[in-house]
């Protein structure tokens, strides 16, 4: 089975832009989940999809938007990029059956960096 | 919200040796606590979870233990060989779905 992907691997921005960042879980998991990884914060949750519907929301300004498609894709958009927001964003999916608490697995990330 | 705390922030050991590194938390609802090991530019990888209803669970050379009263659990690493070498990112599931809160990391070198 294939695993988690996310599409560009790399991004480079200038400030002021916006970005749009896209995630594809492992066939038949319904859920995805977006984090930011930075050196400086770790591993932070931003948001996550089930069902085409946001469950749950970090702490993040509302620069940080995402959306679910029927088919489980997600896309995660960033608009009016500030410096830092350089990071590491990963998407992790999970969630056959619906629930919550399932395992997570990672994409490789895309690695924004904003100029 | 929910505050994670792990130690120690690096871990040297030599191979061969055991490894133990620990989480504390703050919520006591939270019920789902995985472990990821992540190499140098590459993903997280889940190793290793444990939920509330189990005190320990092992797999291999790795094992957590969990103590719900306490609050914290712990990832244990037997037998370390250099390929264990990265960091480890203990987690716990906050609110309803799949939220998970990170610790901050613990990097691990296994010299040779």
């Amino acid at each position: 089975k294939a695993g988690v992907t996310q599409t560009p691997r790399y991004l480079i921005k200038t400030r002021g832009q916006q970005v749009t960042l896209s995630c594809s879980p492992i066939s038949g998991h319904r859920s995805v989940s977006w984090y930011q990884q930075t050196p400086g914060q770790g591993l932070q949750f931003l948001f996550e999809y089930f069902s085409e519907t946001q469950r749950n929301k970090g702490n993040f300004p509302g620069r940080f938007s995402g959306r679910q498609f029927s088919n489980s894709r997600s896309e995660m958009n960033v608009s009016t990029l500030e410096l830092g927001d350089s990071a590491l964003y990963l998407c992790a999916s999970s969630s056959i059956a619906g629930g919550f608490d399932d395992e997570q697995f990672f994409g490789p990330g895309t690695r924004l960096t904003v100029l | 919200g929910e505050n994670v705390e792990q130690h120690p922030s690096t871990l040297s050991v030599q191979e061969g040796d055991s490894a133990v590194i620990k989480c504390t938390y703050s919520d006591s609802a939270s019920n789902y606590f995985p472990w990821y090991k992540q190499e140098l530019g590459k993903r997280p990888q889940l190793i290793i979870d444990i939920r509330s209803n189990v005190g320990e669970k092992k797999d291999q050379r790795i094992a957590v233990t969990l103590n719900k009263t306490a609050k914290h659990f712990s990832l244990h690493i037997t037998e370390t060989q250099p390929e264990d070498s990265a960091v480890y990112f203990c987690a716990v599931s906050v609110e309803y779905g799949n939220k998970l809160v990170f610790g901050a990391g613990t990097i691990l070198r296994v010299k040779s």
